[in-house]
This record gives C-alpha cells, structure tokens and sequence, in this order.
C-alpha cells in the first residue's frame, strides 16, 4: 500500500513564526504535492516538485516555499506564518508517467494565532 | 485554467438508496480521480478513471472524456458512504507532473 505520512495532525502556531510541515512518501514516487483545503474555496495547490531540488508553483505560492532535498520527503515552508494561513494542508505524491494517480497524506489542520 | 464542476453540492439519502454523482471539466484531461473524504480529513482514493468505466463493489465511476464529463455511482448506500466527495483532474498537456485542480465537492449524507 501506498504511505504518505504527515509530521502533525494538528499544529498551533503564532503569527510570525516559521513553520515547517514535512511529509514523507515510502513509495519512490517522483512527484509530490502540497495543497490548502479552505471551507467554500476547496483544495487548490500550492507548490509540486517532480524531482530531488526541483520545485514548481501552483495557483497559490505566494507567502510559503518548499524544499525537496531527499527523494522522500517535501517540506512545505511558511516564512512568517499569518493568520489567513490557518487551514488544512494536504500533501500527496505520484509516479512522473502517463499514469499518475495521485495518494495523498492524512492532513495536518494549523491554526495560525 | 480548467474549470472542475461538480453536482449534486449536497446529497441526503435514506441507507439502501442509489445515487449518482456527476462532474464536468472544461477542457481535455490526462488524469481524472474520484475521492471520498472522511471525516477526518483523509482523501481516500476511489477511481483513477480517465477515460471508461471501472466498478470497486458498490461504486462505480464512467468517464466520457469526449464529452468531458464523469460519473460516480453509489449503490446500496451505508451510512459509511457519508462524507465529502472529490472530482479532482489533472491540469497540463500530461506527460508526468502537474496538480490536480478540484471541484467543490458534493458533500453526501445516508441517514439510517
């Protein structure tokens, strides 16, 4: 079976801090994600990596980072957390081919106070 | 970018009922998945089905990509099938990496 963990299934945070959310995939996948889920605005995606360093945005970029140093892990990266950061984050990987399903981790809920 | 809209937004069946659930997405796609998200949060993934007909049990998903439009069907209905459930597709010309972009959900709800 496919395993995406997460390091915190809840976290609480205040503004300004640094915030690091990591997850790990045991299953050699090249991709990984990072999404926000929000009541009324659904899961859009922040950031995706294809590769070990490689990185793209997604729709939503702007205030996190992201950096892939093990094939395994993806770290998602708030620089100075903000409250309209409080949301759920879902991370998920996938195999860079023509079949690509995506599997995703079970979330960690951030409250940014 | 691609639009992902999904029908019915909210769903109450009695347990035993049959029901359909549809999306439609505004452009070709490479990847199309069903989700069922419990109450925890978790994405529990139900088809990979970009095209054609799968079943897994009681569920069942078609695709018709010339159409650009998917089904997913629940039969017999548990009170389990509860929840939130997902029509995410993949954004981009393929090939091997982009982000899903998701509709907004129909959230289901089977009373006993």
């Amino acid at each position: 079976d496919v395993k995406v963990t997460q390091s915190s299934r809840y976290l609480v945070k205040r503004t300004g801090e640094k915030v690091f959310l990591e997850c790990v995939q045991d299953m050699d996948h090249e991709n990984m994600f990072w999404y926000r889920q929000d009541p009324g605005l659904g899961l859009r995606l922040i950031y995706f990596s294809y590769d070990v360093k490689m990185k793209e945005k997604g729709d939503i970029p702007e205030g996190y980072s992201v950096s892939r140093e093990k094939k395994e892990r993806f770290s998602l990266i708030l620089e100075s957390a903000s409250t309209n950061q409080t949301s759920m984050y879902l991370c998920a990987s996938s195999f860079w081919t023509s079949y690509n399903e995506q599997f995703f981790g079970p979330g960690t809920r951030l409250t940014v106070l | 970018g691609i639009q992902v809209e999904q029908s019915p937004p909210d769903l109450i069946l009695q347990e035993g009922a049959n029901s359909t659930l549809r999306c439609n997405f505004s452009d070709s796609v490479n990847n199309l998945q069903w989700f069922h998200q419990n109450p925890w949060g978790q994405l529990i993934n139900l088809f990979y089905i970009p095209s054609g007909t799968k079943q897994n049990g009681r569920l069942s998903a078609t695709t018709v990509a010339t159409e650009r439009y998917s089904l997913l069907y629940i039969s017999s209905s548990q009170t389990t099938d509860s929840g939130v459930y997902f029509c995410a597709v993949e954004r981009g010309s393929g090939g091997g990496a982009d982000g899903l972009t998701f509709g907004k959900g129909t959230h289901l709800i089977i009373q006993p």
